[in-house]
C-alpha cells in the first residue's frame, strides 16, 4: 500500500524548457514534504523540501508546489539542464515520526 | 567532511549464504537508517537507529535481517540465510539530531542473491 505514489516513471524534456515531476501521497497525516536527486550509483541526495503551511517553496531553478487539499505536490525545473537528468524522488514524513517515506522516483532526462 | 560510507558496492551470493551490510554514518550524526529499493519500486524503509539504540524496526522484512550498531557509530545488517527477494539495493543514511528528515545517503549496496 503505497502511502507517497509517483505515477510518472520517466519524463523526457528539452534543455531550456521547464520539467514538471509530479508526486500525490495517500496519508493526511503527512506534514512535511522533501525531494532527493538520485544519479547511477550514487545515493539520494536531498534538493527541496517543503512544510504543510506553506504551498510553495523556492530555491534557484527549483520550485516545489503543494496542494494540501488534493494531497498533490509537484517539482518544477526551470530551466531545465542535461546535468539535471536523474531520478527524482518525492518522500513525505508525519511530525513526530521524522522518517520519510519514498515514492518510486521518475527518471528525468533533459536532452540537450 | 566524509560522507557515508558503505561497504561492499555490490555483493552477489547464493541462496542460503550470510552477508553482512556494513554502513559508516557521518560523524557527530546520531540518527542512521537503513533503506531498501528494489529495482524500479520505492525505496521501503527498515529501520531507525539513535545512537546504538534502536527506535523503529517496523520495516524490517522478517527475522532473517538482523541490524546492530555497537558504540553508536557504524551499523551492520546481516541477511542470514539470505532468500532470492532479499536482492535489490541497501542504502544506509544518517541525519543530525533535530534535522531527521534530511537524510544523507551512501552510495549503497547492490544484492544479488542467485
Amino acid at each position: 500500500d503505497q502511502q507517497v505514489k509517483q505515477n510518472s516513471p520517466s519524463l523526457s524534456v528539452q534543455e531550456g524548457r521547464i520539467s514538471i515531476l509530479n508526486c500525490d501521497y495517500t496519508n493526511s497525516m503527512f506534514d512535511y514534504f522533501l525531494w532527493y536527486k538520485k544519479y547511477p550509483a550514487e545515493g539520494p541526495t536531498f534538493l527541496i523540501s517543503i512544510s504543510s503551511i506553506k504551498d510553495k517553496n523556492e530555491d534557484g531553478r527549483f520550485t516545489v508546489f503543494l496542494n494540501k487539499s488534493a494531497k498533490h505536490l509537484s517539482l518544477h525545473i526551470v530551466p531545465s539542464q542535461p546535468g539535471d537528468s536523474a531520478v527524482y524522488f518525492c518522500a513525505a514524513s508525519v511530525g513526530g515520526s521524522y522518517i520519510p517515506t519514498f515514492g518510486r522516483g521518475t527518471s528525468l532526462i533533459v536532452h540537450p | 567532511e566524509a560522507g557515508v560510507t558503505q561497504f561492499p558496492s555490490h555483493s552477489v551470493i547464493e541462496k542460503g549464504q550470510t552477508v553482512t551490510l556494513r554502513c559508516d554514518p557521518i560523524s557527530g550524526h546520531d540518527n542512521l537508517y537503513w533503506y531498501r529499493r528494489v529495482m524500479g519500486k520505492e525505496i521501503k524503509f527498515l529501520l531507525h537507529f539513535v545512537k546504538e539504540s534502536k527506535q523503529d524496526e517496523s520495516g524490517m522484512p522478517n527475522n532473517r535481517f538482523l541490524a546492530e550498531r555497537t558504540g553508536g557509530t557504524y551499523s551492520t545488517l546481516k541477511v542470514q540465510p539470505a532468500e532470492l527477494e532479499d536482492s535489490g539495493v541497501y542504502f544506509c543514511a544518517s541525519s543530525q539530531a533535530g534535522s531527521l528528515e534530511k537524510l544523507f545517503f551512501g552510495s549503497g549496496t547492490q544484492l544479488s542473491v542467485l
